[in-house]
């Protein structure tokens, strides 16, 4: 497992962008994969993209496809996801997570989740 | 999208019971899936992965059985600490979905 910190809570306008990061420390940043996950309040998980380090490959749900960009920093060990054109809805707890792509694959290291609230 | 369907989605249960959550997909996604706790204002936290392989440092009263589409996850001799909200994930193929939640609680 590694260890994974997110930035702090943050407050946006609709409209605006929130650009949350996501420091790794204890593996191998490099050849890692990191998803992200969010939670709207008293609701489920829903993931909603990932960065494969090697090759470097991005996935996106079809849902948020467009509006949110996955990134790396190798020399930082730091994962980020940007979300564009925010609004009420996106109001949640965003998690970035590790994943594990051999022998199934599965999210075995979890940030502490970052509360992003979109409102006027 | 691949839409998981979890069952119960809450119930309550007695300490020392035995408690059985299913998990059913819309088509074959094979042994992945995995079953995740989390607890309340905590990051979901790994229990089973791969349908049945149990995470490090997970207590052995939690197990998962199924292939294909059905899935169980179960708790043996269920204890106070136990109570939390349990999912399930497909890793078959992105985008990755989850279940809507089993909402567990002590009698």
């Amino acid at each position: 497992q590694v260890q994974l910190v997110q930035s702090g809570a943050e407050v946006k306008k609709p409209g605006s962008s929130v650009k949350v990061s996501c420091k790794a420390s204890g593996g191998t940043f490099s050849s890692d994969t990191f998803s992200w996950v969010r939670q709207a309040p008293g609701q489920g998980l829903e993931w909603m993209g990932r960065i494969i380090l090697l090759p470097l490959v991005t996935n996106y749900a079809p849902k948020f496809k467009g509006r949110v960009t996955v990134t790396a920093d190798k020399s930082t060990s730091t994962a980020y996801m940007e979300v564009s054109s925010l609004r009420s809805e996106d109001t949640a707890v965003y998690y970035c997570a590790r994943e594990i792509r051999d022998n199934g694959d599965f999210f075995d290291s979890w940030g502490q989740g970052t509360l992003v609230t979109v409102s006027s | 999208d691949i839409q998981m369907t979890q069952s119960p989605s809450s119930l309550s249960a007695s300490v020392g019971d035995r408690v059985t959550i299913t998990c059913r997909a819309p088509q074959s996604i094979t042994s992945y899936l995995n079953w995740y706790q989390q607890k309340p204002g905590k990051a979901p936290n790994l229990l089973i992965y791969a349908a049945s392989s149990l995470q490090t440092g997970v207590p052995s009263r939690f197990s998962g059985t199924g292939s294909g589409r059905d899935f169980t996850l179960t708790i043996s001799d269920l204890q106070p600490e136990d109570v939390a909200t349990y999912y399930c994930q497909q890793s078959y193929i992105t985008p990755y979905t989850f279940g809507q939640g089993t909402k567990l609680e002590i009698k």
